[in-house]
């Protein structure tokens, strides 16, 4: 059981938008930055936001990120078949005093 | 260019022990701290520890999961990080990956990863 709760799966049809929720407590995202990463099959995960709404060079605008007290939502505009992928919320907890990722969230384009 | 090269993993038997590597370049090592998330097959994302880098004093911190069974160092005149494992249970099977933040705060440069499995 995570401590960062995100939803399984989600889907969407190519060129529309997608948003996947990551929920914690005032340990974790309420008190801390988050961070996403975009994990495609085979390969070694991706950072692809950094506190909480930052994008590293490279990361197209297509994907954003925010955060509303002990929750975060990476947003996802303009579909593409290429953005198949697991996506993955993290962060440190400070009551527990060590990073924590969510579950993780299938995304499928359909 | 940052680079982080696993080696090491390979197949051990419950209750044995098995060091990987993780060797850096492209970054001033010494300054950086560095992690280690392992990943079963078809599962999630899991953080195993970190060592912080000369300026933090090389402090050590470990997941519930595997402290007191496993020991990160580093040796920065190789520019290399490892990871001992001790005492391995089948659970410990995943892919281990070393990862760094060098340009953000984030995990924004990681490792190939190398395969652990521990099985009789």
């Amino acid at each position: 059981q995570s401590v960062l709760t995100q939803p399984p799966s989600v889907s969407a049809a190519p060129g529309q938008k997608v948003t996947i929720s990551c929920s914690g407590s005032s340990s974790n995202i309420g008190n801390n930055y988050v961070y996403w990463y975009q994990q495609l099959p085979g390969t070694a995960p991706k950072l692809l936001i950094y506190e909480n709404n930052k994008r590293p060079s490279g990361i197209p605008d297509r994907f954003s990120g925010s955060q509303s007290g002990t929750s975060v939502t990476l947003g996802i505009t303009g579909l593409q078949t290429g953005d198949e992928a697991d996506y993955y919320c993290e962060t440190w907890d400070s009551s527990l005093s060590v990073v924590v990722f969510g579950g993780g969230t299938k995304l499928t384009v359909l | 260019e940052v680079q982080l090269v696993e080696s090491g993993g390979g197949l051990v038997q419950p209750g044995g022990s098995l060091k990987v590597s993780c060797a850096a370049s492209g970054f001033t090592f010494s300054d950086s701290g560095l992690h280690w998330v392992r990943q079963a097959s078809g599962k999630g994302l899991e953080w195993v520890g970190l060592i912080e880098g000369k300026p933090k004093n090389y402090a050590t911190v470990y997941s519930a999961s595997v402290k007191g069974r496993f020991t990160i160092s580093r040796d920065d005149s190789k520019n290399r990080a490892y990871l001992q494992m001790n005492s391995l249970k089948t659970e410990d099977t995943a892919m281990y990956y070393c990862v760094t933040g060098v340009t953000t705060s984030g995990f924004d440069s990681w490792g190939q990863g190398t395969l652990v499995t521990v099985s009789s």
